[in-house]
């Protein structure tokens, strides 16, 4: 079955550091990916989507993303983080003909805790 | 603002109850999903309605149900409720039926407390 993995539950960077969020699915072909972010109260905002093309890929808020077909990774990057980047990132795949999985499958998800 | 309408933000009632989660999609979007956020399970696909028809079914247990009205809103109906279905439900949107390049646009959510 296809999935998501999210290794990291839980990391905390120092403001100002880089960042790097670790992704690796599972599925047959190429897939669509996305990462979205849910701050504190909120719902989930998409940062980034790779279809096709290019596998490097920019997002909103100075997030990027790598898409490794040779090691089944989108991983999100970040050069400098923000305070206000603490929230829990979520990554995903998308799926033609999910059934009952849906369209998208997320990973389990890693939250982003920064240290002034 | 997402655009996704979500009533109530938050809802506390007792074990045996029946609630009622209301959404309304994104202006356009034909497409519905419901999702449910919990700690332990993460985030779970529960139902898809395109157009008022459902479309996929996932982790969704009998004592729930939903539905999409011809005004492309949704209600998702929790029925004879237990402790074990607090969790946050989410609502997205998608101008589109089935594709995995559907961009979903979640709305902020309706946190459900069972006492």
């Amino acid at each position: 079955a296809q999935s998501v993995t999210q290794p990291d539950i839980h990391i905390t960077v120092s403001e100002g550091a880089s960042l790097e969020l670790r992704c690796n699915y599972s599925y047959g072909a190429t897939p669509y990916l996305f990462w979205y972010v849910q701050s504190p109260g909120q719902g989930l905002q998409l940062l980034l989507k790779y279809f096709s093309g290019d596998t490097l890929v920019q997002g909103i808020k100075g997030f990027e993303a790598e898409f490794k077909r040779s090691q089944s990774s989108f991983n999100l990057r970040k050069p400098s983080v923000h305070w206000s980047d603490a929230a829990e990132y979520f990554c995903a795949v998308g799926l033609n003909y999910g059934g009952s999985q849906g369209n998208l499958i997320f990973g389990k998800g890693t939250k982003l805790s920064v240290k002034p | 603002d997402s655009g996704v309408t979500q009533t109530p933000k938050h809802l506390i009632t007792a074990t045996g109850q029946r609630v009622t989660l209301r959404c309304s999609p994104r202006s356009g979007d034909l497409s519905v999903y419901w999702y449910q956020q919990s700690l332990d399970q993460g985030l779970q696909f529960l139902i898809q309605y395109y157009n008022g028809e459902e479309r996929a079914k996932g982790n969704i247990l009998e004592r729930f149900s939903a539905q999409q009205f011809p005004d492309l809103h949704s209600e998702l109906n929790l029925s004879s409720l237990e402790l074990g279905d607090s969790a946050l439900y989410f609502c997205a949107s998608s101008p589109r039926r089935n594709s995995g390049a559907n961009v979903l646009t979640f709305g902020a959510g309706s946190r459900l407390t069972v006492l």
